[in-house]
């Protein structure tokens, strides 16, 4: 079945500092990625879509200058968290679709900022 | 009004019975419709997904769709202590593809 490899898994950094999270689908293309932030006892909230070779978009509230997504090829999209704050220590999950058939979900990245 | 709503839970079950889940979407033009679980620390795995209004089952458990009355549910049989988890219900609209996910409901299967 449709794999999707996230790492980090689990990451810890210094407050200023920036973090990038990468998603890879190994086993078929994924035209749209999605990425979500989910908080302690939160459900998922969609940060942003990307389609390969394009910009991403960003739900509204989501500064698009923080949260840096790159979707340069059909396998892999990556979340680059700029100028961490405590704040942003978050469970990071990308979730990829191929033309909208399924949705494949990364086993997510637990980031802490300290 | 949330796009997306479920009861929090939690949702206490003897082992054996049945579990009962609904969530309610507000728009009407959403055409497909998904049930996740996941377990705490871990990323939300698939269920099912129900496109059509009816039952739709799946081993343990069965989706339920009723579009005029805007609710989706879940029926999780023989409930086990591994079926302890919480439930997301998500909704794809016609227009995007995007996933818009309810706040989940916890469902604890006691022993």
């Amino acid at each position: 079945g449709a794999v999707v490899s996230q790492h980090p898994s689990r990451v810890i950094c210094k407050s200023g500092t920036s973090v990038k999270i990468e998603c890879r689908s190994l086993d078929f293309q994924a035209t749209t990625m999605f990425w979500y932030r989910q908080f302690p006892k939160q459900s998922l909230m969609l940060m942003a879509t990307s389609n390969e070779g394009s910009k991403a978009t960003y739900e509204q509230g989501v500064e698009k200058d923080k949260f840096l997504i790159n979707h340069a090829s059909l396998t892999l999209s990556t979340l680059t968290v700029t100028s961490a704050h405590p704040e942003d220590s978050s469970f990071y999950i990308c979730s990829a679709s191929y033309r909208g058939s399924g949705y494949t979900f990364g086993s997510g990245t637990r980031l802490t900022v300290v | 009004q949330k796009e997306v709503e479920q009861n929090s839970g939690p949702l206490s079950v003897p082992e054996g019975a049945i579990a009962s889940l609904n969530c309610t979407y507000s728009d009407r033009g959403s055409q497909s419709f998904f049930w996740y679980r996941q377990y705490s620390g871990k990323s939300p795995e698939l269920i099912m997904s129900i496109y059509s209004n009816g039952d739709k089952e799946d081993g343990r458990f069965t989706a339920q769709l009723n579009k005029a009355s805007q609710y989706v549910s879940l029926l999780i049989r023989d409930s086990q202590p591994s079926d302890s988890a919480t439930y997301l219900c998500a909704e794809r609209r016609a227009a995007g593809n995007k996933l818009t996910f309810g706040g989940g409901t916890r469902v604890l299967v006691k022993p």
